[in-house]
């Protein structure tokens, strides 16, 4: 497709649950981003990925977040044993570097509901 | 201190009007800045970038840069009902990832 697709759009979790985010970025875009969005904030970096390689995993909030992007595609964020204060909107961006100023473009994505 | 600020509104805009947001960043570094428009329940939407010095015209909308005054504005000029929604500045950090603000919220009003 066009644009940064993101699956599911939302998610309702139990306590305790593993849930798995998925991200198809722009075609041709080697950079792929994750923040994380809560209510009535900006987003927030999670992770970086140039290709297939992890770059920046410096905003992940804690261990039970994970993730990947193993053939430099799709990329998928793992949340582990999810927790109420992990409700928020995932949201996935890529651009393509060779631009002087890179510009993100971001998918619709994955509101996360712990209950 | 947050290192993107914004004022979080709700700024309130007469049909037609000017809107007027500004953003201030603390990182002297920073090169280049983005402004993003958010409707509610959807995702960013970019609709700016800048990263000299000056302005930047596209439209109906300006966006500012000084640099020394570590200062990014956004003008909306002949605001529209459809203009109503959060815009968010951000600052590219490195590798093309995102410091945001929180967003001001632009409410046009018929």
């Amino acid at each position: 497709g066009a644009g940064v697709s993101q699956s599911p759009r939302y998610k309702v979790a139990k306590r305790g649950q593993d849930v798995a985010l998925r991200c198809d970025p722009i075609s041709g875009h080697v950079s792929l981003f994750w923040y994380q969005q809560a209510l009535g904030q900006g987003p927030e970096f999670l992770t970086y990925f140039q290709n297939e390689a992890q770059l920046d995993k410096s905003g992940l909030p804690s261990d039970r977040f994970f993730a990947e992007r193993p053939e430099g595609s799709v990329s998928t964020l793992k949340i582990q044993r999810t927790q109420q204060e992990d409700s928020a909107v995932y949201l996935c961006a890529s651009s393509f570097p060779g631009r002087p100023v890179p510009e993100a473009f971001f998918g619709q994505g994955t509101r996360l509901t712990v209950v | 201190q947050k290192e993107v600020e914004q004022n979080s509104g709700p700024l309130s805009v007469p049909e037609g009007a000017i809107a007027s947001l500004n953003c201030t960043y603390s990182d002297r570094v920073s090169q280049s800045f983005f402004w993003y428009r958010q409707y509610s329940g959807k995702s960013p939407e970019l609709i700016m970038s800048i990263y000299s010095n000056g302005d930047k015209e596209d439209g109906r909308f300006t966006a500012q840069l000084n640099k020394a005054s570590q200062y990014v504005s956004l003008l909306i000029r002949d605001s529209q009902p459809s203009d109503s929604a959060t815009y968010l500045c951000a600052v590219n950090k490195s590798w093309g990832k995102l410091q945001f603000g929180a967003g001001t919220q632009v409410v046009v009003t018929p």
